[in-house]
């Protein structure tokens, strides 16, 4: 089964950029992912779903701060510009053969 | 506009049953499944499964295969997950999402708190 592997933490200053990443477990670099942001005390929200050539499809309302890119066998998720609002948890996520996984969350703090 | 909006709060005891539902609207309830997925306290989300309502399939994680029931209505477009014989480890925010692999739309979470 596919694992996917996100760093605990992250932290970036306002106005700044951060690239978060998460990485497919070997022999599963060929998965497409979504890219979802969890605010405390808010449900979580779509982000974008990042295909295998690198191109990615924006959930509505999702400014163009948000931005993904792939390199082998790490998916990214690059926010620019950082704002305040910015700081959530973030979770990568994929599917396949009927299942579905998470990645384990990036908690990123806005400085 | 599309919207998903979720039950309120619960508190339970250890054994008892909890039901939290789903009510969606603004597109075409039966052309997609919904799926659940919950969040313990300190922990990342974790998904439980899906169910089609247009058919009624339905698709567990294994974890959860003998413990949860989904379930939807298609007369009020509303799904339901109901939880039995709850553990103090149920403890957790649950949330409906639409679809069955990819989620571009989630309920704000319902917060079940299983404690004696």
């Amino acid at each position: 089964q596919v694992v996917l592997t996100q760093s605990p933490s992250a932290s970036a200053s306002l106005g700044a950029s951060v690239k978060l990443t998460c990485t497919l477990s070997s022999g599963h670099h060929d998965y497409v992912i979504a890219w979802h942001q969890l605010q405390p005390e808010k449900g979580p929200r779509y982000l974008m779903k990042l295909n295998t050539d690198g191109s990615h499809i924006k959930g509505a309302g999702i400014p163009d701060r948000f931005s993904g890119s792939i390199s082998g066998a790490e998916r990214y998720l690059t926010i620019s510009s950082l704002q305040s609002e910015d700081e959530a948890d973030y979770y990568c996520q994929t599917w396949g053969a009927g299942n579905v996984v998470f990645g384990g969350g990036t908690k990123l703090t806005v400085l | 506009q599309v919207q998903f909006v979720q039950s309120g709060a619960e508190v339970k005891k250890p054994g008892a049953s909890v039901k939290v539902s789903c009510k969606t609207s603004g597109y075409r309830f039966i052309n997609y499944g919904i799926s659940w997925v919950r969040q313990a306290p300190g922990q990342g989300l974790e998904w439980m499964g899906w169910i089609s309502p247009y058919n009624g399939h339905k698709k567990f994680a294994q974890k959860f295969q003998d413990t949860v029931i989904m379930t939807t209505d298609t007369s009020t477009t509303t799904a339901y997950l109901e939880l039995r014989s709850l553990r103090s480890d149920d403890t957790a925010v649950y949330y409906c999402a639409r679809g069955n692999e990819e989620f571009e739309m989630w309920g704000q979470g319902t917060a079940v708190t299983v404690s004696s």
